[in-house]
């Protein structure tokens, strides 16, 4: 079965260094997503991205935060000064059609950033 | 995206057949239901979708009463393995919304 893959699987960074996650979503699926999971606790939204351009993000995707597709197989996410509060488990994620309605998203395990 | 209320936690033991209720009561009429167990550690991992009355597979059945305000994840003989996070959501019906987790309900099994 196609899967989600994510590199590296941990990333350990000091604070203020810019680091980049990778993502290489199943090939036929348009539609990607990160999501992070700080331990313990719930896994949040960060951007939904389509069509090479951003369709929703929250509030804490700030300027701080980059995604990009640089080709036709990465997905990847930039954070551009890393802060503490950063570390957490970063997911991406990716689905065929978009949304819940009938598309159900694909999961990778993830890389665990953690920030000293 | 519709609000969900599910539990926060459950017990049961190896062999017990496990529901996990998840209320929807605003759920939209294009709104489907869709269920992710997530283990520690790893991704949230899509188990079951489905609209309306029932839907089965291989890993779980999924039970949706008439009025869609309300879901039933059943779980058959659980073991070991089924300990996780159980996640349901609803919606949304425009596909780049965004797509949001609750906290979901710990599933822990008991030998």
């Amino acid at each position: 079965e196609p899967e989600v893959t994510q590199t590296p699987s941990h990333q350990v960074t000091q604070m203020g260094q810019e680091v980049i996650l990778r993502c290489v979503p199943i090939s036929n699926h348009l539609y990607f997503y990160w999501y992070r999971q700080i331990l313990g606790q719930k896994v949040e939204f960060l951007v939904s991205f389509y069509n090479n351009e951003i369709s929703e993000k929250s509030e804490i995707f700030d300027d701080q935060f980059s995604v990009e597709r640089p080709d036709g197989s990465n997905f990847t996410l930039k954070i551009r000064s890393t802060k503490l509060e950063d570390s957490a488990m970063y997911f991406c994620a990716s689905s065929s059609q978009g949304a819940v309605g009938n598309s159900p998203l694909h999961f990778g395990n993830g890389t665990r950033l953690t920030v000293t | 995206l519709a609000k969900t209320t599910q539990p926060i936690s459950m017990d049961s033991y190896e062999g017990q057949e496990v529901n996990i209720t998840c209320s929807h009561n605003n759920i939209a009429t294009n709104d489907y239901i869709t269920w992710y167990q997530q283990f520690p550690s790893q991704g949230p991992r899509f188990i079951i979708q489905g609209y309306k009355t029932k839907v089965t597979n291989e890993v779980a059945s999924l039970f949706i009463p008439a009025d869609r305000k309300s879901s039933t994840l059943s779980l058959p003989r659980v073991s070991l393995s089924d300990t996780a996070v159980y996640y349901c959501l609803v919606g949304p019906k425009n596909r780049d919304d965004k797509i949001i987790f609750g906290k979901g309900t710990r599933l822990h099994i008991l030998p």
